[in-house]
C-alpha cells in the first residue's frame, strides 16, 4: 500500500541545537500531519499542514517549532532549539483529502541528550 | 476536552479467545481508523471505515451508522502475534486532524 518515508528513524542531538525531521509523504497526497509520542504514551497531534500553510496546530507545537514543505520535496518539522522535553517519537502521516485515510510512517525517534 | 475514549486501557487474553475494544466519541466523528502498534513502536493501519463494517482475517471492526458516536473492534481467536496497542483514531467534530484514543495494551498469553 501507500508509504510514508520518515528520515532518520533515530537521531540523537544534543540540547539546544536544531534538529530537521524529514518526511516524504505519499506522492499525490495533499495534507500532511505531524504527531508525537513519548514512549508508551499516547498519540499527540502536532501540526497539519496543506497547500504550503499550517491548518491547525496544537498546543504542544511550540514556538520553536516550524514545518514547510519547499516545492513539494520533503515535509518537514525544524526544531530550533531543542529541549530535553523534546525527546520523543514523531510520526509523520499525510491523507489525499479530508475525510480520507491517513497513512503514517514508521517514525522518527528523537534523542535530546 | 477529550473526544475519543477507548477502553479498557489493558487486556490480557489467552489464545484462542474472543475480544471486543471500543471507542467512544464525545461528539459526532466523519471517519474512524484502527491501528495497532507493535513492539518496536512501528504503527499498522488496520481499518478505515466512514461507515458500518469491514472484516480482515480474525479482526473486525465496526463504525455506528446512525450516531456516529462509537467504533468497535473485535478480534476472534487471538494470536500470541496480536499482542500490541491498539489505538482508534477519528475524524470529526468540527476538526482537520484525525484524533487518537490513549490505547489498548493487549498481551496474548500461551
Amino acid at each position: 500500500g501507500p508509504k510514508v518515508l520518515q528520515i532518520p528513524s533515530h537521531q540523537i542531538i544534543d540540547m539546544g541545537q536544531m534538529v530537521t525531521l524529514n518526511c516524504d509523504p505519499v506522492s499525490n497526497h495533499l495534507y500532511f500531519y505531524w504527531y508525537k509520542q513519548i514512549l508508551g504514551q499516547q498519540m499527540e497531534f502536532l501540526v497539519n499542514f496543506y497547500n504550503g500553510k499550517v491548518m491547525e496546530k496544537s498546543k504542544l507545537f511550540k514556538d520553536q517549532f516550524s514545518v514547510e514543505r519547499p516545492d513539494g520535496s520533503y515535509f518537514t518539522l525544524k526544531i530550533q532549539p531543542t529541549a530535553l522535553e523534546d525527546s520523543a517519537v514523531y510520526f509523520c502521516a499525510s491523507s489525499l483529502g479530508l475525510n480520507t485515510e491517513v497513512f503514517f510512517g514508521k517514525g522518527t525517534r528523537l534523542t535530546v541528550v | 476536552g477529550d473526544q475519543v475514549e477507548q477502553s479498557p486501557s489493558a487486556l490480557s487474553l489467552h489464545e484462542g479467545t474472543d475480544s471486543a475494544l471500543r471507542c467512544n466519541f464525545t461528539t459526532t466523528m466523519r471517519s474512524v481508523q484502527w491501528f495497532r502498534q507493535n513492539s518496536r513502536g512501528s504503527l499498522i493501519s488496520l481499518f478505515y471505515l466512514a461507515s458500518g463494517t469491514k472484516e480482515n482475517g480474525r479482526l473486525k471492526s465496526a463504525f455506528d451508522s446512525k450516531e456516529r458516536r462509537y467504533s468497535t473492534l473485535h478480534i476472534r481467536d487471538a494470536q500470541l502475534e496480536d499482542s500490541g496497542t491498539y489505538f482508534c483514531a477519528a475524524e470529526g467534530g468540527g476538526n482537520e486532524k484525525i484524533t487518537f484514543g490513549a490505547g489498548t495494551k493487549l498481551t496474548i498469553k500461551p
